[in-house]
């Protein structure tokens, strides 16, 4: 079965730090660009990252300078650090596979579930 | 950065009839647009990809038509699991990967 499982949510300070991570298994994992999607609580979707298959990173201009996205492919996994959370970052993360391989602009096929992410002091 | 606009916000068909829901683009995307289905506590779902094709496992009743900056999705005879929040995305110009703010589709 494709599927992609997040964890590492929480609850952290403003200012503090957080690692996320998604794990992948049912299909080559390396092949696929992977993407972090958050969403608000009551709130739409909001594009967060992406990362290539060969290691291409792209942010959006909200998370740029404090979100790094990376892959370990050799472990199925992809990851979000996030430095100097803010309030506005709470959020459900979700991560988010492209539907053709080595593509990078295309719709987003496979989903995780999701993983809860509140920034309060 | 392309912004993405739904209409309407909320939308109350009666199950059964047809439910047609808009997704406009502040500038041309060409066919790369998605629509995604979102229920309350779950992920959202592919159902829809360059503009009009149909995911895999999503039944005929969907249909999308559009190009360019104006797009839209149909459900034709609605089904009790059909209500939901849609959202359209644009993956022609990115980042970012934009995102409409969504239709909720609600039973009347």
């Amino acid at each position: 079965e494709v599927q992609l499982v997040e964890s590492g949510g929480g609850l952290v300070q403003p200012g503090g730090s957080l690692r996320l991570s998604c794990a992948a298994s049912g299909f080559s994992f390396s092949t696929y660009d992977m993407h972090w999607v958050r969403q608000a609580t009551g709130k739409g979707l909001e594009w967060v990252s992406a990362i290539g298959t060969v290691g291409d990173t792209y942010y959006s201009g909200s998370v740029k300078g404090r979100f790094t996205i990376s892959r370990e492919d050799a472990k199925n996994s992809l990851y979000l650090q996030m430095n100097s959370l803010r309030a506005e970052d709470t959020a459900v993360y979700y991560c988010a596979r492209e539907r053709i391989t080595r593509t990078l602009g295309e719709a987003f096929d496979i989903w995780g579930q999701g993983t809860m992410v509140t920034v309060s002091s | 950065e392309i912004v993405m606009t739904q209409s309407p916000a909320t939308l109350s068909v009666s199950p059964g009839e047809r439910a047609t829901l808009s997704c406009r683009a502040s500038q041309s995307v060409s066919s790369s647009l998605a629509w995604y289905q979102q229920k309350p506590g779950q992920a959202p779902r592919l159902l829809i990809y360059d503009a009009s094709t149909r995911a895999t496992g999503i039944p005929a009743r969907f249909s999308g038509i559009g190009s360019g900056t104006e797009f839209t999705l149909t459900i034709f005879s609605l089904q009790s699991e059909d209500f939901a929040v849609y959202y359209c995305q644009q993956y022609n110009n990115w980042p970012p990967y934009s995102f409409g703010q969504g239709t909720k589709l609600e039973i009347k």
